[in-house]
């Protein structure tokens, strides 16, 4: 079956530094994205990683390793609006996107 | 300027009862989705149309029907609402799957949130 893997809930101060991770195993593989969805609100793109590697957008960078079925989303610089669910999500080789159960982010003054 | 709008936000119903929730998109993309997230958060894919045709059903019950009268719009029927329906529902569409960052990126809807008493 496919999988896709990440904590169910993570804890971070404001201003620090906080790694998401994302294991999956799924049929084929046509890219990774990682999502934002603060509570009651929709899903919001944040990256897309198909390549191995450092993909670097302001504040936030998704990294990927294919041979490892392996992905992170790192968060500098910590706001409180960062305060969200981080949502892991594969493309498959039939172009399905195959969702993670998100991670709960939680920031603390 | 909404670029996935769904209606109603918000829809209180009678178990038993038939519904509609409605989508729409003005990006110009070709490919809609429902998505169904419970209470545990978890989001999950319903269905998937393709230039007004199907390509994605999950397994899904029969009493859900999905309707693309064009590509810019995909609706959602419910029959016989059951408890087990309360969740929110999610549409969202994307240019193409097949063609990488620029189209593949799901754009969602602000999402309906369906009570079945």
């Amino acid at each position: 079956g496919q999988n896709i893997d990440q904590p169910t809930e993570m804890t971070a101060t404001e201003g620090a530094i906080v790694q998401i991770n994302c294991t999956y195993q799924t049929s084929g593989f046509n890219g990774l994205f990682w999502y934002q969805q603060h509570a009651g609100e929709a899903p919001t793109f944040l990256s897309y990683n198909v390549l191995d590697g450092l993909e670097e957008k302001g504040r936030f960078s998704s990294f990927l390793s294919r041979s490892k079925g392996y992905s992170y989303l790192l968060l500098k610089e910590l706001q409180m609006k960062d305060s969200a669910s981080y949502l892991c999500a594969v493309t498959d080789s039939n172009y399905q996107l195959i969702w993670g159960a998100g991670t709960k982010l939680i920031i603390k003054p | 300027d909404t670029a996935v709008s769904q209606t109603p936000k918000y829809l209180v119903t009678q178990m038993g009862n038939d519904k509609s929730i409605k989508c729409e998109q003005n990006l110009g993309h070709d490919t809609m989705y429902w998505y169904k997230q419970d209470s545990k958060k978890f989001l999950k894919i319903m269905f998937s149309y393709n230039n007004k045709e199907l390509i994605i059903n999950e397994t899904v019950p029969n009493r859900f029907s999905p309707k693309s009268p064009d590509k810019a719009h995909l609706n959602l029927h419910i029959n016989s609402l059951e408890l087990g329906d309360s969740a929110v529902y999610f549409c969202a569409s994307s240019q193409d799957p097949r063609g990488g960052p620029s189209t593949d990126t799901q754009y969602f809807g602000p999402g309906t949130r369906l009570t079945v008493l």
